[in-house]
């Protein structure tokens, strides 16, 4: 069974401009869920999607915002980017809506210039 | 409002010995509690969970240990092998969101 891949990897990027990142879930999994890890904030909640709707979300500014498709990939954008989004960003599968356990991809490493 | 809390940024241990990473919590709401291991560049990955109705779990080397009442809980790996260095997050789930500590990392030592 393949695991969570996000896509792409790294990206760098310049302030002001918007980005859009990818994941596909694990194959049955409706649930996916958006973290930023940065040094010293441990794993901050962003969303999460579940059939196409987004059940919940986290403390972040309306410029972080996501989407699910039918065939349960999900995608994060972040509009008008600023230093501070520099993160890593985590995208994490579950069966079910707060399944016992998430599963994580590897994580797009993203550097706002 | 930080739910989920690991006040040890980091930890040393001898290869051999005992480590005992720690996390406190604030929500008597949470239904499990997970700890995750992550080694630089990569997506953590689980490791152990329990459920908010027990208080011990055990897996090999990995504890976790529950106090409900204290609203802590803490995974012990006993030995402690270098490839155990890592990064550990303790999470706790309740019906709609699992909540992530800041981690733990954890150096062993030879």
């Amino acid at each position: 069974k393949a695991g969570v891949t996000q896509t792409p990897r790294y990206l760098i990027k310049t302030r002001g401009q918007q980005v859009t990142l990818s994941c596909s879930p694990i194959s049955g999994h409706r649930s996916v869920s958006w973290y930023q890890q940065t040094p010293g904030q441990g794993l901050q909640f962003l969303f999460e999607y579940f059939s196409e709707t987004q059940r919940n979300k986290g403390n972040f500014p309306g410029r972080f915002s996501g989407r699910q498709f039918s065939n349960s990939r999900s995608e994060m954008n972040v509009s008008t980017l600023e230093l501070g989004d520099s993160a890593l960003y985590l995208c994490a599968s579950s069966s079910s809506t707060g399944g016992t356990e998430a599963f994580f991809g590897q994580g797009t490493r993203l550097t706002v210039v | 409002d930080q739910q989920v809390k690991q006040n040890s940024p980091s930890l040393s241990v001898q290869e051999g010995r005992i480590s005992i990473l720690n996390c406190d919590y604030t929500n008597s709401m949470f239904d499990y509690f997970l700890w995750y291991k992550k080694y630089p560049a990569e997506g953590p990955t689980f490791l152990i969970s329990i459920s908010s109705i027990k208080d011990k779990n055990e897996d090999g080397r990995f504890t976790v240990f529950l106090n409900k009442s204290a609203k802590h809980l803490s995974l012990h790996i006993v030995p402690s092998q270098p490839g155990d260095s890592a990064v550990y997050f303790c999470a706790a789930k309740r019906w709609d969101k699992i909540i992530f500590g800041k981690g733990t990392r954890l150096h062993i030592l030879p």
